[in-house]
């Protein structure tokens, strides 16, 4: 079955190490986003990538940091300078033009402080 | 740039009782509307889109929605509400270009026995 596949469900950062999640579609598009979840914040965005080799800072990217070398990948690195990490990260695809406009999401990691 | 308000951050109702959701955009520009569902600890499931055509919208689960230009709303309804509609609700924005999803912050239905 196609999706999105997030991984870890749970993540434990130490101050000042950088941290990497993962995210990987197997539904063959083009765009890909990572969001941010804060209780009662709603979904804030941080980066995404419309094409492969290409990507541009969402509303909150300060602190964070991608990379989209394969279609199928897009892996986001919190730093060490994100200094209040701790949330709900969500990723989410979608092949815009096809008829069939909408996210598809994965099924999110916890990320939290020690 | 668009934006979205969902002013009911938490919204109790009685099982089978109607409901509705409230959401209101802003935008200088056309835009496409959806309502995501989101259960404890998951990723968000699409409900329902509205792209262009007529102006209500049927979505899953017995869900529809009003898209209303003149008032800049595309709010929510269920007629008779389940337990199991007990989720957050998040409402969304693009543009004709799917640059970018923008989300409102959120309503909680806690729908009780």
């Amino acid at each position: 079955d196609g999706g999105i596949t997030q991984s870890p469900k749970y993540l434990f950062r130490k101050e000042g190490q950088n941290v990497t999640l993962s995210c990987e579609q197997n539904l063959n598009h083009d765009a890909m986003y990572w969001y941010r979840q804060d209780p009662g914040q709603g979904l804030r965005l941080i980066y995404y990538s419309q094409i492969v080799n290409d990507f541009q800072k969402g509303d909150i990217a300060e602190g964070y940091s991608v990379s989209r070398e394969k279609k199928e990948s897009f892996p986001l690195t919190v730093t060490s300078a994100q200094k209040n990490p701790t949330a709900f990260y969500l990723c989410a695809s979608s092949l815009p033009g096809q008829g069939d406009e909408k996210l598809f999401f994965g099924s999110g990691t916890q990320l939290s402080v020690l | 740039a668009q934006s979205v308000t969902q002013l009911d951050s938490q919204v109790p109702v009685f099982e089978e009782a109607p409901v509705e959701l409230r959401c209101n955009y802003s935008s200088s520009v056309s835009v496409y509307l959806f309502w995501y569902v989101q259960y404890p600890n998951q990723g968000l499931q699409l409900l329902l889109k509205y792209l262009s055509g007529s102006t209500l919208v049927k979505g899953i689960n017995g869900f529809e929605a009003e898209f209303n230009k003149s008032q800049t709303s595309f709010h929510l309804r269920k007629p008779s509400v389940h337990i199991s509609d007990t989720a957050e609700y998040f409402c969304a924005v693009t543009d004709r270009n799917f640059n970018k999803f923008y989300f409102g912050s959120g309503t909680k239905l806690n729908v009780k026995p």
